[in-house]
């Protein structure tokens, strides 16, 4: 089945600091979202991209859908220590009245204060 | 307004036996979403609701699992004869509509333990 690389697998920083992190597909997708989750939750949306070459930003958060639809990338910028938690990419895949997220393994960071 | 709600938010169970797991999702949403999350890795797709039907189970691993959604609202993933390799958290997330793109609002999980 379709997978996403993402990488790093984990980021060790210090607060004030900026991290980037990236995820590619083998194959292409139409959407990419960039989740966060912090222990015993589920995963929370930070961005969603709906155009290749689409720059999007939220707050501190930064993410680009890569024009070839095959990857995405996200940057925090001056890194807090509530930043600290998982980063998943998932791509949106719609196909046959279904509809389903293909996540990558994740990035845990860590900052430290 | 209340999120998408799982119960239990633990379940350990033997080898072998039935659990069920349920999911409340957000009032008004008519897609609903379980995905399974093991240690270390990113939620894989279970099955999707839209409304009262299963529109996709191919995430399903086998015929030990079944999902239904009997009045298109809180959803019960049921799981026959447990093994081991059934121990994850298990997700559910619920859409407003099947619009592309819709947000998926994700639960707590349930932390399913099978010994």
């Amino acid at each position: 089945g379709q997978q996403l690389n993402q990488s790093p697998q984990s980021m060790f920083i210090q607060e004030g600091e900026d991290v980037s992190m990236n995820c590619t597909s083998s194959s292409i997708f139409n959407t990419w979202l960039w989740y966060k989750q912090d222990p015993g939750e589920g995963p929370v949306l930070l961005i969603a991209l709906y155009k290749a070459g689409e720059l999007t930003s939220n707050g501190r958060l930064t993410a680009q859908f890569g024009i070839t639809r095959k990857d995405s990338f996200l940057n925090i910028s001056a890194s807090i220590p509530s930043d600290v938690g998982i980063y998943f990419c998932a791509g949106l895949i719609t196909q046959g009245g279904s509809e389903k997220l293909v996540f990558g393994k994740g990035m845990k960071l860590t900052v430290n204060p | 307004g209340a999120g998408v709600s799982q119960t239990p938010s633990n379940k350990v169970t033997e080898k072998g036996k039935y659990v069920e797991l349920r999911c409340d999702p957000i009032s008004g949403h008519t897609a609903l979403y379980w995905y399974r999350q093991s240690l270390g890795q990113g939620p894989e797709f279970l099955i999707y609701f839209q409304g009262t039907g299963a529109a996709d189970d191919s995430g399903l691993p086998n015929d030990r699992f079944f999902a239904v959604r009997p009045e298109g609202s809180v959803s019960t993933l049921k799981i026959q004869r447990t093994e081991r390799g059934d121990s994850a958290v298990y997700l559910c997330a619920s859409s407003l509509t099947t619009q592309s793109g819709e947000t998926q609002y994700f639960g707590p999980g349930t932390r399913l333990l099978v010994l």
